[in-house]
């Protein structure tokens, strides 16, 4: 199972939007509603961000959104903050019933 | 609330086995199932696989299918993950999540797995 591709890196300024993709096939993105999105920082645990495409758990940033077409699902932070400069990774369900994350997107807050 | 606990550092010679402990508690322990991610210095996140503690059925990808063994012990409500035959290329922190849906939302603090001669 191949990694889930992702862009390497993504910037924008405080207060901005930007979106980071993540790019699968029907096997697993296109396949399933089971994509998910993790924050980390460096030296820490990920965080979970989005569950089941578009789903934010308790406690996370309504800034934070999900959602896909096709084989791409795609994470997008508005209002984009300080805080939120980390690596961001994706993870979806295969069709063997295993999981593949992406290759993780480093963000960037100018 | 939930806590994944996991055991301490280890230092291992090429070759060798290393076996990663994950208690967990806040939660009924057999209806979830525990996922096992690694992170190989300055690199990103592997899935390696999961257990079912209730039934104790695994699945994992496949370039782990061969050396590496999940178990579970219900009674103390603890996963393990052992790797074997290590290389350098298994120097990673290995981290124990549980899995809710499709979202991993409890993780456990990690564990440093160094593979050195």
């Amino acid at each position: 199972q191949s990694a889930l591709t992702q862009p390497a890196s993504v910037s924008g300024s405080p207060g901005q939007s930007i979106t980071i993709s993540c790019t699968g096939t029907r096997s697993d993105v296109g396949g399933y509603n089971y994509v998910s999105w993790y924050q980390q920082h460096p030296g820490k645990v990920p965080k979970l961000m989005i569950y089941d495409v578009t789903n934010r758990p308790s406690g996370v940033s309504n800034r934070f959104s999900g959602s896909k077409s096709g084989n791409t699902a795609s994470l997008t932070i508005s209002g984009l903050q300080a805080e939120d400069e980390a690596d961001y990774y994706c993870t979806s369900k295969t069709n063997t019933a295993s999981y593949v994350f992406g290759t993780g997107t480093k963000v960037t807050v100018l | 609330q939930v806590q994944l606990v996991q055991s301490g550092t280890e230092v291992k010679k090429p070759g060798a086995s290393v076996k990663v402990s994950c208690k967990a508690s806040g939660y009924t322990f057999t209806d979830y199932n525990i996922h096992w991610v690694r992170q190989a210095p300055g690199q990103g996140l592997e899935w390696m696989g999961w257990i079912y503690p209730k039934s104790g059925d695994t699945n994992q990808a496949q370039k782990f299918q061969d050396y590496v063994t999940m178990t579970r012990d219900t009674s103390i409500s603890t996963v393990y993950m052992e790797v074997s035959r290590l290389t350098s290329a298994d120097t990673a922190v290995y981290y124990c999540t549980r899995g809710v849906s499709s979202g991993y939302p409890d993780w456990g603090q990690g564990t440093l797995v160094t593979v050195s001669s």
